[in-house]
């Protein structure tokens, strides 16, 4: 049972577009969310967060929104770098009982 | 601060032979999380010790995996019998706990089971 789910297991986008990464959940007590990011022979690093309380969070060139209704997170990155290849697992967290549930991961690319 | 610290990063192994997993957390972290990372299931939890307990275990495998943390900056992982299934990318995040759920993630073990 996969509580949370990144159905996009790969994303390609040119240089200096917009990259949209998408998480759906289905645990309604899940009331944090969080995005990382890993570069291969890495683990995974801390990139943005969003509490239930908000729909959106902006960091730069990063922008997490929130839409509890429907239970979706996405990751919006613009413009998108090189740099920014790599694998990003979305997360969700109970924070009740402290579980703690990763996504599969979305590859991207971004093609200079 | 050096961060979370793994050792070894590569472990080959044959099966049956017992594995031994070792993670320092950063300094001042309260909670200590073991990660499996496969293709076919992602990142998974294994287990979690919130101020050197373990919380949550139900995400340990088997009775063949057992987790350890006998002090705030040293926690194993042990595999014993190993199994080539149990090949994976073993990771070990720690976190300063207290409402803050940021984890921060050592590089990883690398096990080969043959």
């Amino acid at each position: 049972d996969q509580q949370v789910k990144q159905n996009s297991p790969s994303l390609s986008v040119q240089e200096g577009r917009i990259s949209i990464l998408n998480c759906d959940y289905t645990n309604s007590m899940f009331d944090y969310f969080l995005w990382y990011k890993k570069y291969p022979a890495e683990g995974p690093t801390f990139l943005i967060s969003i509490s239930s309380i908000k729909d959106k969070n902006e960091d730069g060139r990063f922008t997490v929104f929130l839409n509890k209704s429907a239970k979706h997170l996405s990751l919006h990155i613009v413009p998108s770098q090189p740099g920014d290849s790599a694998v990003y697992f979305c997360a969700a967290v109970d924070s009740g009982t402290y579980k703690y549930i990763f996504g599969t991961g979305t590859r991207l690319k971004v093609l200079a | 601060d050096a961060g979370v610290i793994q050792s070894p990063r590569h472990e080959v192994t044959e099966m049956g032979q017992e594995v031994t997993l070792r993670c320092k957390p950063i300094s001042g972290h309260n909670s200590l999380f073991w990660y499996r990372q496969t293709m076919m299931r992602g990142l998974e939890l294994l287990i979690y010790f919130n101020n050197n307990v373990p919380i949550d275990d139900s995400g340990m495998p088997e009775d063949r995996f057992s987790a350890k943390m006998p002090n705030a900056s040293f926690s194993t992982l042990k595999i014993q019998p190993s199994e080539p299934r149990d090949s994976a990318v073993y990771f070990c995040a720690s976190s300063p706990g207290h409402s803050s759920y940021e984890q921060y993630f050592g590089p990883g073990t690398r096990l080969t089971v043959t």
